[in-house]
């Protein structure tokens, strides 16, 4: 069963501060990595893609990959209260995105 | 529409009852996903259509279950005979591209079986 792995959280953080999200997966041979955000009643909302090892910078979001230790992380800089969601790591096993089950952030201001 | 639309948005059925659920995919897109996701869970993957090609039904969790589109456009999951557990919200993405990229979400149609 391939399989991609997140702590469910909660995870606290003051609002400034940098919040680190991170995933483990088991297929070496996967190339792509999504990350999405879930604000509560809502429906994934995709923010970050990664296909290359290193780090990838979008505004606040940088994403990290390692592919030899298989795990790719979010970090958030600045947090901000309305940051507070899950987040959903995702990563193609053959066709479907498997998805993590998510970690819950919190954003405290 | 710019997104992909799903509907009903709400659904309160009785158990036993069948159940059709509609996706209506971003114009071009040629994947689509069906995932459900129960209260404070994951997404758990159903079904996935690539253009014509036939579809990837590993993660549909029982014969009550099937899912049909025609080419790239419409797509209906069907649940018959519901129970209680089926009670869930159905995701339902597209993407422009094959081979498991990116997918865009709808808003999801809440199911609750009583």
């Amino acid at each position: 069963q391939k399989e991609v792995e997140q702590n469910s959280g909660p995870l606290s953080v003051p609002e400034g501060a940098i919040a680190s999200l991170n995933c483990t997966y088991s297929d070496r041979g996967s190339q792509s990595f999504f990350w999405y955000r879930q604000y509560s009643g809502k429906s994934p909302e995709l923010i970050m893609s990664i296909y290359s090892n290193g780090d990838k910078e979008d505004g606040r979001f940088t994403a990290q990959l390692n592919k030899a230790s298989q795990y790719v992380s979010l970090l958030i800089r600045d947090s901000q209260p309305s940051d507070s969601a899950t987040y959903l790591c995702a990563v193609p096993q053959n066709t479907p995105l498997v998805f993590g089950k998510g970690t819950r952030l919190s954003v405290i201001a | 529409g710019a997104g992909v639309s799903q509907s009903p948005s709400n659904k309160v059925t009785e158990k036993g009852k069948d159940v059709e659920l509609r996706c209506d995919p971003i114009s071009g897109h040629t994947a689509l996903y069906w995932y459900r996701q129960r209260l404070g869970q994951g997404l758990e993957f159903l079904i996935y259509f690539q253009g014509n090609s036939a579809p990837d039904k590993s993660g549909l969790p029982s014969d009550r279950f099937s899912a049909e589109r025609t080419g790239e456009s419409v797509s209906t999951l069907t649940i018959q005979r519901t129970q209680q557990e089926d009670s869930a919200v159905y995701l339902c993405a597209s993407s422009p591209t094959s081979g498991g990229s990116f997918g865009y979400f709808g808003p999801g149609t809440r199911l609750l079986v009583l």
